[in-house]
């Protein structure tokens, strides 16, 4: 059962536009969600987070926005370049005894940023 | 400061041996997590331990894999009789404690292992 889907492989956009990498999840429980960016050989860094009590978060160039009744979430990344270029993995976590240790991630969407 | 380590970064065995997987955790970190991808899938969870205590084992399987962290030395992710199904790569991550926010998670750069 995959409770954090990401439903696009990869995504191919120019450099200096927007990127938007979608995820969905199923399970109303989560309440705590995060992106990570991952390069190939390497582990997952820690992109950004948002609480499901907010609907938005703004780190720079990159912004989550969580739609809760919909069950949605997105990575709107702008402008893109081309060191962006990696996958991307939505993950999600349910508050238990005030910890989120357990994530549970998507399968990933490639991005490609075009020069 | 290193970050967290994990050796080896490759390891083949043929059905039926043991595999074993290394975690060295950030500096200053007591908390571990172990994570599996298997091929075009995201990673899952599989067991958080802090040291010389498994704290959270629910997405390890039953038989077969077994994991520790003792009071000095890495963490060890032990499979026993692998088989084929169990190529994939398995990502450590530690943090400095219990956190609410989860991206206290480092992750070291995983060990792919591969049956044959």
């Amino acid at each position: 059962d995959q409770q954090v889907k990401q439903n696009s492989p990869s995504l191919s956009v120019q450099e200096g536009r927007i990127s938007i990498l979608n995820c969905d999840y199923t399970n109303s429980m989560f309440d705590y969600f995060l992106w990570y960016k991952k390069y190939p050989a390497e582990g997952p860094t820690f992109l950004i987070s948002i609480s499901s009590i907010k609907d938005k978060n703004e780190d720079g160039r990159f912004t989550v926005f969580l739609n809760k009744s919909a069950k949605h979430l997105s990575l709107h990344i702008v402008p893109s370049q081309p060191g962006d270029s990696a996958v991307y993995f939505c993950a999600a976590s349910v508050n238990s005894g005030g910890s989120n240790y357990k994530l549970t991630f998507g399968k990933g969407t490639l991005l490609t940023v075009n020069p | 400061n290193a970050g967290v380590m994990q050796n080896p970064r490759h390891l083949v065995r043929r059905r039926g041996q043991e595999a074993r997987l290394r975690c060295s955790p950030m500096k200053g970190h007591s908390h571990v997590y172990w994570y599996r991808q298997l091929p075009e899938e995201g990673l899952k969870f599989m067991v958080y331990l802090q040291k010389e205590n498994i704290i959270d084992e629910s997405g390890m399987p039953k038989e077969r894999f077994s994991a520790e962290f003792p009071k000095e030395g890495p963490s060890i992710l032990r499979i026993q009789q692998v088989v084929r199904g169990d190529s994939a790569a398995y990502f450590c991550a530690s943090s400095p404690r219990q956190g609410r926010t989860s991206y206290e998670q480092y992750f070291g750069p995983g060990t792919r292992l591969t049956v044959t």
